[in-house]
């Protein structure tokens, strides 16, 4: 079983600046089945990101993915107040088949 | 418009049932495998369960956590999908969200239903 791993648990910034996700698989994962999402307060999980890199429908292009094998990025260049969030990567796994989550990246001002 | 909409939700005893239902809009339904995720409360999101499409025999799998307990099932002409829950447990509270699988992304997400397993 793919175990995802995600850091920082909390990342503290300030709006304007560069956020760094990371997200690190236990074993080699297909960029194709890689995704992130956001999700706010009381709110559902919005896709941002899949193919580890593209991103959804309506998704600004402040945000962008990147990785291959184990270790997948996501990036907010330039943060707005509306970011601040929590973030999960979540990767397909066909030989199960099963989906599996991160834990989680806590993004606060 | 995409629309997924959960009913269903409520407070159960322990070791009782519970049957929720996500209505689906906006799109074909019967083409699209549809997923069950959950998030306890405080927590990160679980993966509960899958149904395919009529194209793959309407299979379903499910998370170790729930098989034997909770069975998925859909019903196309009335553009929905279940997810039965019995045998509950404490540790199944959570909000329960139904969401479309586009090609192995969850492109789309219902607003959730909460489900409380108490005594």
């Amino acid at each position: 079983e793919i175990v995802l791993t995600q850091s920082p648990g909390t990342l503290s910034l300030s709006p304007g600046e560069r956020a760094t996700l990371s997200c690190r698989a236990s074993q080699i994962v297909s960029s194709s089945f890689l995704a992130w999402y956001q999700q706010k307060l009381g709110q559902a999980p919005r896709l941002l990101i899949y193919g580890a890199s593209t991103r959804a429908t309506g998704i600004p292009d402040r945000f962008s993915g990147s990785g291959s094998g184990t270790d997948f990025t996501l990036t907010i260049s330039r943060l707005e107040p509306e970011d601040f969030a929590l973030y999960y990567c979540q990767q397909y796994d066909t030989s199960l088949p099963r989906f599996t989550f991160g834990q989680g990246t806590k993004l606060e001002i | 418009e995409v629309q997924l909409v959960e009913s269903g939700g409520g407070l159960v005893q322990p070791g009782g049932s519970l049957r929720l239902s996500c209505a689906a809009s906006g799109f074909t339904f019967s083409d699209n495998y549809m997923n069950w995720v959950r998030q306890a409360p405080g927590k990160g999101l679980e993966w509960v369960g899958l149904i395919r499409n009529k194209g793959a025999s309407y299979s379903t799998i499910y998370a170790a956590s729930v098989k034997g307990r909770f069975t998925i099932s859909r019903d196309d002409s009335e553009n929905s999908v279940f997810l039965q829950m019995n045998s509950l447990k404490t540790e199944d509270t959570a909000i329960y969200y139904c969401a479309r699988d586009f090609w192995y992304k969850l492109d789309y997400w219902g607003q959730g239903a909460l489900v409380t397993v108490s005594s």
